[in-house]
């Protein structure tokens, strides 16, 4: 079955610290990524996506790209900042979003000032 | 943009009551929902999928007896755990189909403490 593997938190970094949030993914097909956030006291909300090798998503500064050859869709952002401290899920979903998707376990951030 | 409202955000509960949790869609209809639980360091396990006006669909494993869901409305669903039992503490979350390919949009989860 689909399963995603991220890295386990809790990640502390400095304000303008550089970020990596590492997932990799086992999937039959070809799925399409999500990277999702969750903000204290909020629901998750979609960050960015890719739905073919080699996609890069991107949104707010963050990035990932879709590597099939090592089934990996790390998240990445140059500079982050306090207002970045929160949970992110890493997910897929296989032929398209409207099918069942699977998360990661979530990796918390703090970033501190 | 698309919300969904879910209540209570928190709630503790005596072992053999139930308790109800509400999923609304407040600016779209959604045909279909899903009902989430999250256990600490642990993903976010798919329990059910509902549709309006048809029975939710569960995944292996989750008991729809205990887990009942309902689907009513095109803005409304609520999932109640019945004889709640401690090892029922969890996150529980909803999300709503948006309409667009990839919309999916969450509430904000509610925490069950059962003692």
């Amino acid at each position: 079955g689909n399963s995603v593997t991220q890295m386990e938190g809790p990640v502390t970094l400095s304000e303008e610290a550089f970020l990596t949030i590492n997932c990799t993914y086992t999937a039959t097909g070809y799925p399409s990524l999500f990277w999702y956030v969750q903000y204290p006291g909020e629901g998750l909300q979609l960050l960015l996506k890719a739905t073919k090798a080699d996609d890069k998503g991107s949104n707010k500064g963050f990035e990932a790209t879709y590597r099939k050859e090592t089934t990996s869709f790390h998240l990445e952002k140059g500079s982050v900042q306090v207002s970045d401290s929160a949970v992110y899920f890493c997910a897929l979903s296989d032929h398209g979003g409207y099918q069942k998707v699977t998360f990661g376990t979530g990796t918390k951030l703090q970033v501190i000032p | 943009g698309a919300v969904v409202s879910q209540h209570p955000s928190r709630v503790i509960c005596k072992s053999g009551t139930s308790v109800k949790i509400e999923c609304r869609s407040l600016d779209f209809q959604a045909t279909t929902m899903f009902w989430y639980r999250q256990f600490p360091k642990q993903s976010l396990m798919l329990m059910a999928t509902s549709n309006e006006g048809s029975k939710a669909t569960y995944e292996q494993g989750v008991e729809k007896d205990k887990f009942l869901i309902n689907h009513a409305s095109l803005t409304l669903s609520t999932l109640t755990v019945t004889s709640a039992h401690p090892e029922d503490s969890s996150f529980y979350i909803c999300s709503a189909q948006t309409g667009d390919y990839y919309g999916y949009t969450f509430g904000s989860g509610t925490r069950l403490t059962v003692v």
